[in-house]
């Protein structure tokens, strides 16, 4: 499984995009890349799931560069109630991964008045 | 459709006894995984179930066991509790057992073992 590197916290203010990057160098090529939500005292909520290039949902967009050595997960106009853990995983879903997520130290945004 | 519940909410023990916790995945979904969340190790994977039969194994000790039922609900179980598996227990399901990146969480159950 890819290691993945992303900021430890962010800050934004309502009403702005925020852009988080996500670094995984060594990702493979039946890796997808996936992004969960977590709000303090719930269980994670997936957000998107994108391969390459862009993917876009009511939620958020994933933008992937061709090398795939990264990717950012983009959230437009964040309100105060996006104040949440986000995380970035990479992996596939062979036989040694089915049902497991690898869930790094994720990047906790702090959304401001 | 309901999402993924887990009972109970909260639970209070004591160091030696065995705790049991309940998950019901979104119906339809037939894979259940189990996490592990504490401030320090943050989310760890515990186990993942499929048509009652363990697929996969996280690396904790044996005292963490589990089981599905042939509805899919599932269990998991943590005999002679100690401090340290003081933590939130998340239960997660998913819809395609071949591909389980997307998974729905449950709000999980509080521990604490005094």
């Amino acid at each position: 499984l890819a290691k993945t590197t992303q900021p430890i916290s962010m800050d934004s203010y309502e009403g702005q995009e925020v852009n988080i990057t996500c670094s995984h160098n060594n990702i493979a090529t039946n890796d997808y890349i996936t992004w969960y939500q977590q709000f303090p005292s719930q269980g994670p909520r997936f957000i998107i799931q994108g391969y390459k290039t862009k993917v876009t949902n009511e939620v958020a967009s994933l933008f992937i560069p061709a090398d795939r050595k990264s990717s950012t997960l983009s959230l437009p106009r964040v309100s105060l109630s996006d104040t949440a853990v986000y995380y970035c995983l990479v992996g596939d879903n062979g036989s040694s991964n089915t049902g497991k997520l690898i869930f790094g130290q994720g990047t906790t945004l702090q959304v401001k008045p | 459709k309901a999402g993924v519940t887990q009972t109970p909410r909260y639970l209070i023990k004591t160091r030696g006894q065995q705790v049991t916790l309940s998950c019901s995945p979104i119906s339809g979904h037939r894979s259940v995984s189990w996490y592990q969340q504490t401030p320090g190790q943050g989310l760890q994977f515990l186990f993942e179930y499929f048509s009652e039969t363990q697929r996969n194994k996280g690396n904790f000790p044996g005292r963490f066991s589990g089981r599905q039922f042939s509805n899919s609900r599932s269990e998991m179980n943590v005999s002679t509790l100690e401090l340290g598996d003081s933590a939130l227990y998340l239960c997660a399901s998913s819809l395609n057992p071949d591909f389980t990146y997307e998974q729905y969480f449950g709000p999980g159950t509080r521990l604490t073992v005094t």
